[in-house]
């Protein structure tokens, strides 16, 4: 699976929208992106994957550049329950399971 | 109606114990998953089922043992405990290598 990169920690102030870049420049063209967030003392929750299509849900956006090198993860209006780390990784459909980095650790503030 | 729920909460014991922790979820998954968070907080892949079949062992010591049951069960055994195997446990699982489900965690410390 390719590596990805993440900065260490982000602030977003609650209702901005909140930006989480993630670098995976030795992506292969199989390999989707996925997010992933950890609240404190709670298990990973899914938020959202894709592969060349940016993508959406009810949690978040999912933008992907056209050369599959970086993606961004945008939650449009953070609030306070935001605050997690968030984990982006490549991952093929036929590959099972990962190891999560560090990812980056999103303080949301009044 | 907890997704994927494991048990206990939370676990305290000594040195040289053998305790298990026990997983089951109810979303109808066939690939389930152990993993391991440290201290620095990498969560990292330990073990995976899909349909009772092992198909992921990392590399783990063999005082590790998973037992799958059936498809909803996935538990955890380990023998004689050590100091570094102190770590937060999360159980998850998914539809084939879909999107994971993963349960709240079991806190061991070991003493």
């Amino acid at each position: 699976d390719a590596k990805t990169t993440q900065p260490t920690s982000m602030d977003c102030a609650e209702g901005r929208a909140a930006n989480l870049p993630c670098n995976h420049s030795t992506i292969s063209g199989n390999e989707y992106v996925y997010w992933y967030r950890q609240i404190h003392s709670q298990g990973p929750q899914y938020i959202i994957h894709g592969l060349k299509n940016n993508e959406t849900n009810e949690m978040a956006s999912l933008i992907i550049t056209e050369d599959r090198k970086s993606s961004t993860l945008i939650l449009p209006h953070a609030t306070l329950r935001d605050t997690a780390v968030y984990y982006c990784i490549a991952l093929t459909n036929s590959g099972y399971a990962l190891n999560f980095g560090k990812g980056t650790s999103l303080l949301v503030t009044p | 109606d907890t997704a994927v729920s494991q048990t206990p909460k939370y676990l305290v014991t000594q040195m040289g114990n053998d305790k298990s922790i026990k997983c089951e979820q109810n979303l109808g998954h066939d690939t389930m998953y152990w993993y391991k968070q440290d201290s620095k907080k990498f969560l990292k892949i330990m073990f995976s089922y899909n349909n009772k079949e092992l198909i992921i062992n990392e590399t783990v010591p063999n005082r590790f043992s998973p037992k799958s049951p059936d498809k909803a069960h996935l538990n955890l055994h380990i023998n004689s405990l050590e100091l570094g195997d102190s770590a937060v446990y999360f159980c998850a699982s998914s539809l084939s290598n879909e999107k994971l489900f993963f349960g709240s965690g079991t806190q061991l410390s070991v003493l």
